[in-house]
């Protein structure tokens, strides 16, 4: 069964900071790896998503590495603020079947 | 906007009750999902639909059915709720089948089954 290691499960950095998580997955056959941010009380989002044929993908301060023949992908928050504190889920497809699976989830805490 | 609406933000049943999560999108999505969220655990995929009267199951099905009826609506069914279904549960829908990644959740049902 697929299965997608995310590390580390808790994390606390400060204002300004940046937060690095990562994730790692087996084999798959498709082409995107999204991560999901979610904060209490709501549903995860999609953040931003990544396709293997690029090492890197930036959208404002959130970055994902890619690293295709270790099969890990990151994210990094620069700058980080008190305003990115959420759950952070990573996700990769399964072979053959289309569902995603998650990560278990990575709780980002930016304090002041 | 992709809206995902569902029926409860907080819910409780008794053991052996039979319960009904459910779920509504409003953008033509043609799969949806339902999810399990517990502490520690991650999201967990209990099952699936890419059609109507279509279903598929997911990693955790065991306890669970679904139905899907129409094509925006997606519910999600515990015969009997057993106390170890006290969960968060989390209903999704997603516009592409080749492309998963794109999956937009409603905003979670807290079921706590005593």
């Amino acid at each position: 069964q697929q299965q997608v290691k995310q590390s580390p499960q808790s994390l606390i950095v400060q204002k300004g900071g940046i937060s690095i998580i990562n994730c790692a997955y087996e084999n798959t056959a498709f082409d995107y790896f999204p991560w999901y941010q979610q904060f209490p009380g709501k549903g995860p989002a999609l953040l931003i998503a990544i396709r293997p044929d690029v090492s890197e993908k930036k959208e404002g301060r959130f970055t994902i590495s890619f690293n295709k023949s270790a099969k890990q992908f990151s994210l990094h928050i620069m700058d980080s603020q008190p305003g990115d504190s959420a759950t952070y889920f990573c996700a990769a497809p399964k072979p053959r079947d289309t569902p995603l699976v998650f990560g278990k989830g990575t709780r980002l805490s930016v304090i002041a | 906007d992709v809206k995902v609406t569902q029926s409860s933000r907080y819910l409780v049943k008794r053991t052996g009750e039979k319960v009904f999560l459910e779920c509504v999108q409003d953008m033509d999505h043609e799969n949806m999902f339902w999810y399990r969220q517990d502490p520690g655990l991650g999201l967990r995929l209990i099952y699936f639909s890419y059609d109507v009267k279509m279903k598929e199951k997911g990693d955790i099905p065991e306890g669970y059915s679904v139905s899907r009826e129409k094509k925006e609506r997606f519910s999600l069914i515990l015969e009997s709720a057993s106390t170890n279904q006290t969960s968060m549960y989390l209903c999704a829908s997603c516009p592409i089948r080749d492309y998963p990644y794109e999956q937009y959740f409603g905003p979670g049902t807290r079921l706590t089954v005593t």
